[in-house]
């Protein structure tokens, strides 16, 4: 089955620990992207990538950091640097080419402070 | 203003019943237009997209552009229990370097009633 996977679904993180969300997509898609969640606010970019190892700032990327070295993989770290990181974290991923570019979801990780 | 407004309900109907959920936006640059369900706890999925004003069809629901007014609608028919979930508006537009962008709604809870 062709499809975004995010782990873990849930995380949990101390005061002052980075900690790692995965995303992977087997959907032979160029562009992914990491989007944050939170309640009353919708959906906020975080950073996207067009293309390996290439990515750009989204509207919110202060205190997080991705890399593109694979095609099928984008992760994103939530470095201490990040205050209040309680959310729920989306991974989308979509085409560069033709005329829809629609944006496919995974199926998110909620990263809990302690 | 912002750029996607979307009422956050929360919207509960009896099962059955039309549903009309809109968002207005207010950047003419938006190209594509986009309705996504999101299941409690889960990520988002995509329902519809458009790009020209006017209705698209697929099942029970109906997805409406309105550029001159800047408004989009869905609309869902004989609505049911399984309809319950939260429906977030999308809008596409180029943001430079052969890279798109997606704006979200927050997002309008409905609740069907059995």
């Amino acid at each position: 089955d062709g499809g975004i996977t995010q782990s873990p679904k849930y995380l949990f993180r101390k005061e002052g620990q980075n900690v790692t969300l995965s995303c992977e997509q087997n959907l032979n898609h160029d562009a992914m992207y990491w989007y944050r969640q939170d309640p009353g606010q919708g959906l906020r970019l975080i950073y996207y990538s067009q293309i390996v190892n290439d990515f750009q700032k989204g509207d919110i990327a202060e205190g997080y950091s991705v890399s593109r070295e694979k095609k099928e993989s984008f992760p994103l770290t939530v470095t201490s640097a990040q205050k209040n990181p309680t959310a729920f974290y989306l991974c989308a991923s979509s085409t560069t080419s033709g005329s829809s570019l629609t944006q496919y979801f995974g199926p998110g990780t909620r990263l809990l402070v302690l | 203003q912002k750029e996607v407004e979307q009422d956050p309900g929360p919207l509960s109907v009896p099962e059955g019943a039309i549903v009309s959920l809109n968002c207005t936006y207010s950047n003419s640059a938006f190209q594509y237009f986009m309705w996504y369900r999101q299941y409690s706890r889960k990520g988002p999925e995509l329902l519809m997209y458009t790009y020209s004003s006017g209705n698209k069809e697929d099942g029970r629901f109906t997805a409406q552009v309105d550029k001159s007014s800047k408004y989009i609608s869905l609309f869902i028919r004989d609505s049911q229990p399984s309809d319950s979930a939260t429906y977030l508006c999308a809008m596409r537009r180029y943001s430079g370097a052969g890279s798109y962008q997606l704006t979200f709604g927050k997002g309008t809870k409905l609740s069907v009633i059995p």
